[in-house]
């Protein structure tokens, strides 16, 4: 299986700094193939299910604003939060979806 | 829209099978490339991927749980079911369907949609 490990288990930045989040794979995530590096973002609020954010390491899902961005390729990969907003407090995880198990982050509590 | 919804009971017992229905709509499982997995979380856990069945029947499941694990599909009630076995309390959690992505012809294994999920508590 490939294991996933995020960093810091948790974060507290102020209205409109910049958040950083680090994931790391076990294993490269990137097919030589196609050149795509598998890797998704998700977070999740309380009560809620997780929401899609970025998917292929960088691209953005629909209606997910710009301020979120991922970058990252094989092992190594970032979730940054441009400008944080209230709204932005959740969890954040990182998901390989390279190979089955697909398997997640432990996630990363993200504060204000 | 895309919708899915989890359901099936709050409660089982110790050795008891548990039998969950995920209930879709906004696309179809008969449609080339359409995948649907289920998956559980825990209070403060990351989620956990369960299990996967495709368009075309395929089937895929965590290598721990696969003596324990069953899912299947009825296309035309817009159905999927996931039955595990020999349930322990070790399994309570919440219980989440998902549609996997989908980018123009190409079909993904991350996760775009999901149900609202489902608690499952498991006790004597």
């Amino acid at each position: 299986d490939i294991v996933m490990f995020q960093s810091p288990d948790s974060l507290a930045v102020s209205l409109g700094e910049r958040a950083t989040i680090n994931c790391k794979s076990s294993q490269t995530v990137l097919d030589g193939l196609n050149n795509q590096n598998y890797l998704a973002w998700y977070r999740q609020k309380p009560g809620q299910p997780p929401q899609l954010l970025i998917f292929w390491a960088s691209t953005r899902e629909s209606g997910v604003p710009d301020r979120i961005s991922g970058s990252g390729s094989g092992t190594d990969f970032t979730l940054t939060i441009s400008t944080v907003q209230a709204e932005d407090v959740a969890v954040y995880y990182c998901q390989q979806h390279y190979s089955t198990p697909y398997t997640f982050g432990q996630g990363t509590k993200l504060e204000i | 829209q895309v919708t899915l919804k989890e359901s099936g009971p709050a409660l089982v017992k110790p050795t008891q099978t548990l039998t969950l229905t995920c209930s879709f709509s906004g696309f179809s499982l008969s449609t080339t490339g359409v995948r649907v997995s289920w998956l559980r979380q825990t209070p403060g856990k990351a989620p956990e991927w369960l299990a996967r069945i495709d368009w075309d029947g395929e089937r895929f499941y965590r290598t721990s749980l696969k003596t324990r694990l069953t899912t299947s599909k009825d296309t035309s009630k817009d159905q999927v079911v996931l039955t595990m076995t020999d349930m322990d309390p070790g399994d309570t959690g919440t219980y989440f369907c998902v549609r996997h992505g989908i980018l123009g012809s190409t079909r993904g294994n991350w996760f775009d949609h999901w149900g609202q999920g489902t608690l499952v508590t498991v006790s004597s």
